[in-house]
């Protein structure tokens, strides 16, 4: 069965460390990718998105995303955390003819330490 | 803006009671999704639909039933709610709209309680 896998559960680092956040799916076609993020108390909203093209992908507030198509892998990157990035993460998976549902991970958590 | 709201945000429910949540979007999305969200288990699909009158089960079903009378309007019922159904619960929606990419809009979320 398809499925989306990141590998850090939970993540702390310091502010201004770098953060890569891991993504792999187990799928051989052609998917579209998304990072979601959920600050706490808030709405799950899109940080970025792959559908085609240049494979190093921009979101906003400085995360980027790389598509590494040999490695079934969509990681996460920050040069800089901020405290504010405190927030759980979630890589999602759209395959082609599956009505248009998203396979999500499991989730990041992540606490940046001021 | 893409708006989607729930009708509830904390819901405190004793076990056998019939329970609704309620969820509407203002984009005329033809998609609408129902999660939930537990620590650990990320987001798990309950049901969708992606037309007034049409649903899909998701990959927890079990214990849930859904209702689209109307294409902003998607409804999630428990028709005799457990404790193990205590959890964050999700709507989202998406256009089917070529270039919209199929990006899901989700609401605030619901946190229902079942003692």
């Amino acid at each position: 069965a398809q499925s989306v896998s990141q590998h850090n559960h939970h993540v702390i680092l310091s502010e201004a460390a770098s953060l890569e956040l891991g993504c792999n799916y187990s799928y051989g076609g052609t998917v579209n990718l998304f990072w979601y993020v959920q600050y706490p108390g808030q709405h799950l909203q899109l940080l970025l998105k792959y559908f085609s093209g240049d494979p190093l992908v921009k979101g906003i507030k400085g995360f980027e995303a790389e598509f590494i198509k040999s490695k079934f892998s969509f990681n996460l990157r920050k040069p800089s955390v901020q405290w504010s990035d405190t927030a759980e993460y979630f890589c999602a998976v759209l395959l082609p003819g599956r009505d248009d549902k998203i396979i999500f991970g499991k989730g990041t958590r992540l606490h940046i330490l001021p | 803006d893409v708006k989607v709201t729930q009708s509830s945000r904390y819901l405190v429910k004793r076990t056998g009671e019939k329970v609704f949540l309620e969820c509407v979007q203002d984009m005329d999305h033809e998609n609408m999704f129902w999660y939930r969200q537990d620590p650990g288990l990320g987001l798990r699909l309950i049901y969708f639909s992606y037309d007034v009158k049409m649903k899909e089960k998701g990959d927890i079903p079990e214990g849930y039933s859904v209702s689209r009378e109307k294409k902003e309007r998607f409804s999630l019922i428990l028709e005799s709610a457990s404790t193990n159904q205590t959890s964050m619960y999700l709507c989202a929606s998406s256009s089917r709209l070529a270039g919209s990419y199929n990006e899901q809009f989700f609401g605030p979320g619901t946190r229902l309680t079942v003692l």
